[in-house]
């Protein structure tokens, strides 16, 4: 079955770190998403791609950056990881041309020490 | 982009009709209105979406006035794991920046 996968699922590291976080799908959607969520609050868009080579800043980009090089992925790297990036990480996918329904992944809980 | 306005929580009981209203008075002609269910450590999940009038599927109801400046998330004859944050969701998909909000916490009991 066609599905949409984050890892790691858990990740503990430290301030001024580099750290990628894997988002992988295998529905061949185009548009891929990346969210975070802090506790008790909803999600804020990180940033978005509509397809191949293409990257858009969502509403809270800065200290993050993407990349897609193929259909299937969408890794997030936080070039230096600072304490306020400690969060929980969701990966989503949607065909393109319609208002079809987001698929998140299972989620990425990410401490920045 | 339009801004949503939902109940931070309400609370009900198994077998009970629960509405969740959202308000969206900016909602702009293009968008369609989406909800999401979320359950805790789990990434949301499409409940049921629609643009006019009343959509139904499955799982739950969707009511929309005329106006488009409201809806309502109907879910039938609740039961303890329809415990979950609810989220409404205004935006049409080549913008893309579909927002959401704090949601509603819905807390069912038995």
């Amino acid at each position: 079955d066609a599905e949409i996968t984050q890892s790691p699922r858990h990740k503990i590291t430290e301030t001024g770190r580099q750290v990628t976080l894997a988002c992988h799908q295998t529905w061949n959607h185009n548009n891929m998403f990346w969210y975070r969520q802090d506790l008790g609050h909803g999600l804020r868009l990180i940033h978005y791609s509509y397809g191949v080579q293409d990257t858009n800043k969502g509403e809270v980009s800065d200290g993050y950056s993407v990349s897609r090089s193929n259909t299937e992925d969408l890794p997030l790297t936080l070039e230096s990881a600072a304490s306020s990036q400690t969060s929980v990480y969701f990966c989503a996918s949607r065909p393109s041309g319609s208002e079809d329904e987001q698929f998140f992944g299972p989620g990425t809980r990410l401490t920045v020490l | 982009l339009a801004k949503t306005t939902q109940p931070i929580s309400m609370d009900s009981y198994e077998g009970q009709e629960v509405n969740i209203t959202c308000s969206h008075n900016n909602i702009a002609t293009n968008d369609y209105i989406t909800w999401y269910q979320q359950f805790p450590s789990q990434g949301p999940r499409f409940i049921i979406q629609g643009y006019k009038t009343k959509v139904t599927n499955e799982v739950a109801s969707l009511f929309i006035p005329a106006d488009r400046k409201s809806s309502t998330l109907s879910l039938p004859r609740v039961s303890l794991s329809d415990t979950a944050v609810y989220y409404c969701l205004v935006g049409y998909s080549s913008a893309s920046k579909i927002i959401f909000g704090s949601g509603t916490r819905l807390s069912i009991r038995p």
